[in-house]
């Protein structure tokens, strides 16, 4: 099945680090990124929507400058933690798609934690 | 926009037993996947199904489109059957997936 990899699976650094994680879909080309936030026992929260050289779309309540994305070709979208702090900390995970009616295929997620 | 519900919230089960998950959709959906998280994070999906019947191996799933609903059963249960299932839509021409906020199964050796 499609693959999608998300690096690195684990960071720890300290606060005002800047943070990138990276997915690359390996087998297809994602036409669409979605990038979540995952909180403990909570369902994925959207954070924002990428297609392949155009600008992100965020959802409500992200803030865009502090999470920058790029979806410079369709197999490599970057999320950029800026400054990161402590309430940064959380599960991030990202997804490809590559036409509307195809399924959606995650990567194994990023967990972040700011000291 | 659309709301989905997933029941039961929680389940614990025997190794062994069988068990069926619920999605509830509240408007018609042209994409439908069921997912399992396991306990380090990874999404495993686990079926892509907007309409009909699926199965693989141990686990079957049935999406009823006309009446908004998605099942997913699991049969003679594993403990590395446990974690969360979630079950996300998209509707309409969106792309934007819309997910439930899961079930939480625990598989009791």
């Amino acid at each position: 099945g499609a693959v999608v990899s998300q690096h690195p699976s684990w960071v720890i650094c300290k606060s005002g680090t800047s943070v990138k994680i990276e997915c690359r879909s390996l087998d297809f080309q994602a036409t669409t990124m979605f990038w979540y936030r995952q909180f403990p026992k909570q369902s994925l929260m959207l954070m924002a929507t990428s297609n392949e050289g155009s600008k992100a779309t965020y959802e409500q309540g992200v803030e865009k400058d502090k999470f920058l994305i790029n979806h410079a070709s369709l197999t490599l979208s970057t999320l950029t933690v800026t400054s990161a702090h402590p309430e940064d900390s959380s599960f991030y995970i990202c997804s490809g798609v590559g036409v509307l009616n195809q399924p959606q295929h995650f990567g194994d997620g990023t967990r972040l934690s700011i000291l | 926009g659309i709301q989905v519900e997933q029941s039961p919230p929680d389940l614990i089960l025997q190794e062994g037993a069988n068990s069926t998950l619920r999605c509830n959709f509240s408007d018609s959906v042209n994409n439908l996947q069921w997912f399992h998280q396991n306990p380090w994070g990874q999404l495993i999906n686990l079926f892509y199904i907007p309409s009909g019947t699926k199965q693989n191996g141990r686990l079957s799933a049935t999406t009823v489109a006309t009446e908004r609903y998605s099942l997913l059963y699991i049969s003679s249960s594993q403990t590395t059957d446990s974690g969360v299932y979630f079950c996300a839509v998209r509707s309409g021409g969106s792309y934007i997936p819309t997910f439930g906020r899961g079930t939480s199964l625990i598989v009791h050796p």
